[in-house]
C-alpha cells in the first residue's frame, strides 16, 4: 500500500457545486496531515492543515479519521477560481519529512 | 515574505553532463527538501537535510546526491545525468518541523531536460 493515495480524478463540476476528495494513508501513527494546492505551472501552497476535530475556513473543511486512515477536504459553492490540483501531504513513517499523494485534479465550470 | 529562490528555472542538459540545482532560503528554516514531480506520479521525494551538513534519502534517491554546507542552502546533484531525470524539480523549507503543523515554502521549480 503506497504511503499517501487519493482519488484519482479528475473532478470536473459546476459553480457552485459541493464537491469532496478523499486521501488515505498507510502509517497508522502519523500525525501531520496537510492538503496543498497547486495551480497549473506553479509551486504547491498550504491550504489548509488538517486537525483531528476536524477544521474549516470559508469554504473548505477538512476532517481526519484515524480508525480508517483517511483524510477529506470538502469544497462548498464552488468556484472558477477553485480549479487547481488539490494534495494530501502526510509525515512519514520516520516522522523526518513529508510526503504527498498524487493529487487530484479540479475543473470547475461556468 | 518567505522566499525560496531555486537559480535555475529551465535547463537543458545532455546525458552525462553533471548537473547543479540551487536552492536557498531566506527564513532560516532547518529542514529543506527536494522533491521531483512528473505526470502521472505526483511530488516524490529525493533527499532531505535537517540542519547543515545532514542528510538523508527520500524515497528516490538514486542517482542523486545533495549538499548542505550553509544552513540557507540546499543543492541537488546529478552527478551523471541521464534522460530518466527529465523532470520538475520542487525545492522546499520547512517552518518547523514534519511531526507538527509546519508549512513547505516551495521554490518556483527547475524544469531539467536531458537530451
Amino acid at each position: 500500500r503506497k504511503e499517501v493515495e487519493q482519488d484519482p480524478g479528475p473532478f470536473n463540476v459546476p459553480e457552485g457545486a459541493t464537491v469532496a476528495f478523499n486521501c488515505t494513508y498507510s502509517n497508522s501513527a502519523s500525525q501531520s496531515f496537510f492538503w496543498y494546492r497547486q495551480d497549473c505551472r506553479k509551486e504547491p501552497k498550504l491550504l489548509m492543515s488538517v486537525y483531528s476535530s476536524g477544521n474549516e475556513d470559508g469554504r473548505f473543511t477538512a476532517q481526519l479519521n484515524r480508525a480508517s486512515q483517511y483524510i477529506s477536504l470538502l469544497i462548498r459553492d464552488s468556484k472558477l477560481s477553485d480549479s487547481a490540483t488539490y494534495l494530501c501531504v502526510v509525515n512519514n513513517q520516520a516522522g523526518t519529512a513529508l510526503i504527498f499523494g498524487k493529487g487530484t485534479t479540479l475543473s470547475v465550470s461556468s | 515574505d518567505v522566499k525560496v529562490t531555486q537559480s535555475s528555472r529551465y535547463l537543458v542538459k545532455r546525458t552525462g553532463e553533471k548537473v547543479f540545482l540551487e536552492c536557498v532560503q531566506d527564513m532560516d528554516h532547518e529542514n529543506m527538501f527536494w522533491y521531483r514531480q512528473d505526470p502521472g506520479l505526483g511530488l516524490r521525494l529525493i533527499y532531505f537535510s535537517y540542519d547543515v551538513k545532514m542528510k538523508e534519502k527520500g524515497d528516490i534517491p538514486e542517482g542523486y546526491s545533495v549538499s548542505r554546507e550553509k544552513k540557507e542552502r540546499f543543492s541537488l546533484i546529478l552527478e551523471s545525468a541521464s534522460t530518466n531525470q527529465t523532470s520538475m524539480y520542487l525545492c522546499a523549507s520547512l517552518s518547523g518541523t514534519p511531526m507538527n503543523t509546519g508549512e513547505l515554502f516551495f521554490g518556483e521549480g527547475s524544469r531539467l531536460t536531458v537530451l
